[in-house]
């Protein structure tokens, strides 16, 4: 009973393309959050986007919310070999306090 | 500035031994929690804390228990380990609502 849920699961493309990477969840929220994981380390905070904003960037990031469709995608543009991860998007359910993830998009980026 | 400080990173049980998963945060952060990652599963929230004092059950929270030590330090023990407990843990913390959550490396848990 997850909140949220990625897609694609898996997405693979050459350096230098853009990857988007998509994030449907359940209920309403205060926020979504993106994350990054690298193989075999802890998750690392990408972008935070609030209920009530559209879109936000972050450098190559481009982060959108739609409340109504509950929906986010994350854009990376120009990726790198150094991008090569999972990412998971995360979100409060209007608890505040409490955190469910989707089960991520692992994203391979060929040199 | 260590961050999220997990020990230890792996272990190896055998069905019903316990053990306890210590995390320490340096941030001054007032909530903590534990997260287990299973393949394909995503993570999943065992236990929280959201202020020192207070804890509450998350999603997976059958088969353990948690101590709020102080402000800086969350456990997560396991009383009598199952095999369907191994798992990747992970300890995160938080300043507060509408803020990022900072996460430690983990402990590769396995249990036979």
């Amino acid at each position: 009973s997850q909140q949220g849920e990625e897609d694609p699961q898996a997405l693979s493309i050459q350096e230098g393309e853009n990857a988007t990477m998509n994030c449907s969840y359940k209920t309403s929220i205060n926020n979504l959050q993106w994350y990054r994981q690298n193989s075999g380390r802890g998750l690392v905070h990408l972008i935070l986007i609030r209920s009530n904003e559209r879109e936000k960037h972050s450098g190559r990031l481009r982060v959108t919310l739609d409340t109504s469709k509950k929906s986010s995608s994350l854009l990376i543009t120009a990726s790198r070999a150094a991008d090569t991860a999972s990412y998971f998007c995360a979100t409060d359910a209007n608890t505040g306090n409490q955190f469910y993830f989707g089960t991520g998009t692992s994203l391979t980026v060929i040199p | 500035n260590a961050g999220v400080t997990q020990t230890p990173k792996f272990q190896v049980l055998k069905t019903g031994q316990s053990m306890t998963l210590q995390c320490a945060q340096d941030m001054n952060h007032n909530s903590m929690y534990w997260y287990r990652q299973d393949p394909g599963m995503g993570l999943r929230l065992i236990y929280y804390s959201a202020s020192e004092g207070t804890t509450d059950k998350g999603e997976v929270p059958n088969g353990y228990n948690v101590s709020r030590l102080n402000k800086r330090e969350f456990s997560l023990r396991l009383e009598s380990a199952a095999p369907s407990q191994t798992s990747v843990y992970f300890c995160a913390s938080i300043l507060g609502g509408g803020w990022a959550q900072h996460f430690g490396d983990g402990t590769r848990l396995s249990i036979l």
